[in-house]
């Protein structure tokens, strides 16, 4: 069964820092989806970025990019100048026709 | 805004009630996911729909039923509620089966008194 593993339940950074959340999974197909998503204090989920494994070029959305490594079956995320808005609980995603949800990384941002 | 719509946005009930969360998919996606988040956890796949068929399940209890209208849209019924059924339930749409990437409404907060 497919697996993801958040292992870093809470983290901070100073505002306009970088930080990075890691991320790694287990399965053994070859063609999935990875996602990032983002849940504010409001609790809305919010899709940051989205990889296809068959893609060898890392996803970027503005300030959001991740590092695919999937032989490793890693996918960081990174977030660069980081704003106090950031400030959520990240949750990684595997999707292969099943989406499996890590337990997420909650990320506080601090003026 | 993701193109999900959830109604109602808050739902306060008694101990062995029924409700119905509501569920619009974006325009034009087929597929329909509820899932489960109670305080502080992860997401808990409930169940899907594709095209108003049944087409996976997850960790759904037997109080619990869905179903997925010719329009498309969806409705989740919770019956004989219990305290621990309080939660925040979000639907989530996707154009196809599976593979492909899922938006999320806004959530239903659901409390059991």
């Amino acid at each position: 069964a497919q697996t993801v593993t958040q292992s870093q339940p809470e983290m901070s950074v100073q505002e306009a820092e970088t930080v990075t959340l890691s991320c790694t999974y287990d399965t053994s197909e070859s063609n999935y989806y990875l996602f990032w998503y983002k849940q504010p204090p409001s609790r809305q989920m919010i899709l940051v970025i989205r990889q296809e494994a068959y893609k060898q070029q890392n996803a970027t959305e503005n300030r959001f990019s991740v590092n695919f490594q999937k032989a490793a079956k890693s996918f960081s995320l990174k977030i660069s100048d980081s704003q106090l808005g950031d400030t959520a609980m990240y949750f990684c995603a595997f999707n292969n026709n099943d989406m499996r949800f890590g337990a997420g990384t909650r990320l506080t941002v601090k003026p | 805004d993701s193109g999900v719509t959830q109604t109602p946005k808050h739902l306060i009930t008694a101990t062995g009630q029924r409700v119905t969360l509501r569920c619009s998919p974006r325009s034009g996606d087929l597929s329909v996911y509820w899932y489960q988040q109670s305080l502080d956890q992860g997401l808990q796949f409930l169940i899907q729909y594709y095209n108003g068929e049944e087409r996976a399940k997850g960790n759904i209890l037997e109080r619990f039923s869905a179903q997925q209208f010719p329009d498309l849209h969806s409705e989740l019924n919770l019956s004989s509620l219990e305290l621990g059924d309080s939660a925040l339930y979000f639907c989530a749409s996707s154009v196809g089966r599976g593979l492909d990437t899922q938006y999320f409404g806004p959530g239903t907060r659901l409390t059991v008194l």
